[in-house]
This record gives C-alpha cells, sequence and structure tokens, in this order.
C-alpha cells in the first residue's frame, strides 16, 4: 500500500507570492491534516479535512487554507507569502475521526522557502 | 495554555538505555503518541499511550503518567539507526480527530 505522497518535495518562492502544495493521503484513509514544522515552533496544526469538510483549525491566519477533494486528496494553499512561512509542511492521513487511538501517517512533507 | 515539554537534546551508547520524558499541560486529555522522525525524513508512529502504565514494543516502550502529565519513551539496546528526532504529541480532550499537539522534539544521538 503506497503511503502518504506530498508534491511538491522542494519549492522556492518570493514574498508576496502564493502557493498551492498537494497531499495523496493512503488509499482508504479519509481524514487529511496538515501542519507546519520550523526549527523553532516544532509541529503546529494547520487544519484537518474529512469528507471534504474542515474540521479543525489551529491558529494560522486566514492566509493559510485548504481543501478536499471527494477522492480524499487534499490541497493546501498559502497566499501573500511572508518570509515566515519557511517551513516544512507535512501532510498525514488518517482513517477518519471517531477512534481515540487513531494515528497518523505522515508523508515527507514539502520544504518551503520563502525569499 | 497547552505545553508540551520535553528535552531538546540528548547522547546516548550504542547498546544502552536511553530514557525520553515528556510533561503535557493540555485541555483535557485523550491520547498521547510518541513519533520518530529521521532527518529530511515524515515523522513515523511509535506508540499510543491512552491509560496509565508502560506498553511495550519490542525494543522501544512508552509509559503514561495522566495524573503526572508524564511520559517517557524507553529505548533499549541503542542502535546507530535510533539517531533521530523524537515527537511527544498529545490529543486533548473532546479531539478523536487529526489534531495534535506537539513537543519540540528530542534530538538523541547515538554514539558507538
Amino acid at each position: 500500500k503506497a503511503g502518504v505522497t506530498q508534491t511538491p518535495r522542494y519549492l522556492i518562492k518570493t514574498r508576496g507570492q502564493q502557493v498551492t502544495l498537494s497531499c495523496s493521503p493512503i488509499s482508504g484513509h479519509r481524514s487529511v491534516s496538515w501542519y507546519q514544522q520550523t526549527p523553532g515552533q516544532g509541529l503546529q496544526f494547520l487544519f484537518e479535512y474529512f469528507s471534504e469538510t474542515q474540521r479543525n483549525k489551529g491558529n494560522f491566519p486566514g492566509r493559510f487554507s485548504g481543501r478536499q477533494f471527494s477522492n480524499s486528496r487534499s490541497e493546501m494553499n498559502v497566499s501573500t507569502l511572508e518570509l515566515g512561512d519557511s517551513a516544512l509542511y507535512l501532510c498525514a492521513s488518517s482513517l477518519g475521526p471517531g477512534r481515540a487511538n487513531e494515528k497518523l501517517f505522515f508523508g515527507s512533507g514539502t520544504q518551503l522557502s520563502v525569499l | 495554555g497547552q505545553n508540551i515539554d520535553q528535552p531538546t537534546e540528548m547522547t546516548a551508547t550504542e547498546g544502552a538505555i536511553v530514557q525520553i520524558n515528556c510533561t503535557y499541560q493540555t485541555s483535557g486529555f485523550n491520547g498521547l503518541f510518541w513519533y520518530q522522525q529521521h532527518a529530511g525524513e515524515a515523522p513515523t508512529f511509535l506508540s499510543y499511550n491512552v491509560l496509565d502504565g508502560l506498553e511495550e514494543k519490542g525494543r522501544f516502550s512508552s509509559f503514561l503518567s495522566r495524573s503526572k502529565g508524564y511520559s517517557y519513551l524507553l529505548l533499549k539496546e541503542l542502535q546507530m539507526k535510533d539517531s533521530a528526532s523524537y515527537l511527544c504529541a498529545v490529543r486533548d480532550q473532546g479531539n478523536q480527530g487529526g489534531k495534535l499537539i506537539f513537543g519540540q522534539g528530542t534530538e538523541l544521538s547515538v554514539k558507538p
């Protein structure tokens, strides 16, 4: 079974631009969560999607948005990029909510550099 | 507020035992996870605790005390490949989804 796939692996953008990152979950998984990882802050939760609906949202500005498609694939978008948005963006998939021991399977991430 | 603390770095010797501690203060509790992350790779699941006590899985064990807001990950018979970052994460009360609160991670270096 293929793991979580994130594209692209690396991305370089300049301030003010926007970016779209893609995540394909493990087959059969319907929940996708997004995290930002930086050396100073560690992993921080961005949002979670299940059945094309946002279930949970972290404390990030509105420039960060996402969506999920009917095949469970998800995209996240960051508009008006700032230098501080440089980070590793990780996507995680799981079967879905309702199980307290539900574990997350992570992709290798997209390394975003904002110049 | 929500806070998870773990040591930033640890060093241990190949073949030895190391214990990585994690303390947490969250809005309720609905499970604690440990993940391993090698540099440049995806975090991979190691263990899950929701009840007090020790969960053993091969060379790895994880302990939880909910009353103390404390967990540890025990790695036995250390191997060089265990050099990685170890992430403690908590799922808070009322949340059964993908939202985990992560600590900063503990960078473990295993020396020969």
